[in-house]
């Protein structure tokens, strides 16, 4: 069966400083994989998303980046970080080519910028 | 904007009965998705309807489709106190990578 990870799940970082995050999934391969955030009470904003290996779309402009240096990983990075980048990120994954977009998600990272 | 909104954004009921929620979207779809996220977790996926369906069931779950007013209600009937979550649809608008988008949920609670 297939399982996202997703680390660390709390974090809490000074403004200016860097920050990456890490989602792995098992279980299947060449997945299409997303990185969501969700700022409290809100719904979800996709950041990026990955079709491949070296494939990285950018859904909003902003301080963060994205990187998927193997097949099943996906990395959430930042130079330096903003206050407004605090929030819930949560890593997901979906059948690449599959026509219903089903997402399965990671439990999320809890990140407070201070 | 293409986002679904649910409605309401909060709904507190007594356990045993029943919660209805509401999504409504602004262009066609491919499918409409409902997950669930405790407080604090990841989503986790419940039902999916495609377009050409109008109504699904699953367990407790009753989703029904109405594409010609572009809305999807869920059902969740008898709830339980474990059902205290949000819940969030999400409009599938076609497209490889099966992107998603979600609305800002509703946060139900079921009182004991």
């Amino acid at each position: 069966s297939q399982t996202i990870h997703q680390w660390p799940a709390t974090l809490v970082q000074p403004v200016g400083s860097p920050l990456s995050l890490e989602c792995t999934v098992e279980g299947t391969s060449n997945p299409n994989l997303y990185w969501y955030r969700q700022a409290a009470g809100r719904g979800l904003q996709l950041l990026f998303y990955s079709v491949g290996i070296g494939q990285i779309s950018s859904e909003v402009p902003q301080n963060l980046s994205a990187s998927r240096p193997q097949d099943r990983q996906f990395i959430l990075s930042s130079k330096k970080l903003l206050l407004s980048d605090s929030g819930f990120y949560l890593c997901a994954w979906s059948v690449n080519g599959g026509n219903t977009g089903e997402l399965f998600f990671g439990e999320g990272s809890r990140l407070t910028v201070l | 904007s293409q986002q679904g909104e649910e409605d309401p954004q909060a709904l507190s009921i007594q356990e045993g009965e029943n919660a209805t929620m509401n999504c409504s979207y602004k262009t066609s779809i491919n499918n409409l998705q409902w997950y669930r996220q405790n407080s604090g977790r990841g989503l986790v996926h419940l039902i999916l309807i495609r377009s050409n369906e109008r109504e699904k069931h699953s367990g407790r779950l009753r989703v029904t489709l109405d594409t010609s007013k572009k809305s999807s209600s869920l059902l969740i009937t008898a709830s339980r106190a474990a059902d205290t979550a949000s819940y969030f649809c999400a409009t599938n608008y076609g497209g490889s990578q099966g992107n998603l988008i979600f609305g800002k949920g509703t946060k139900l609670s079921v009182k004991p």
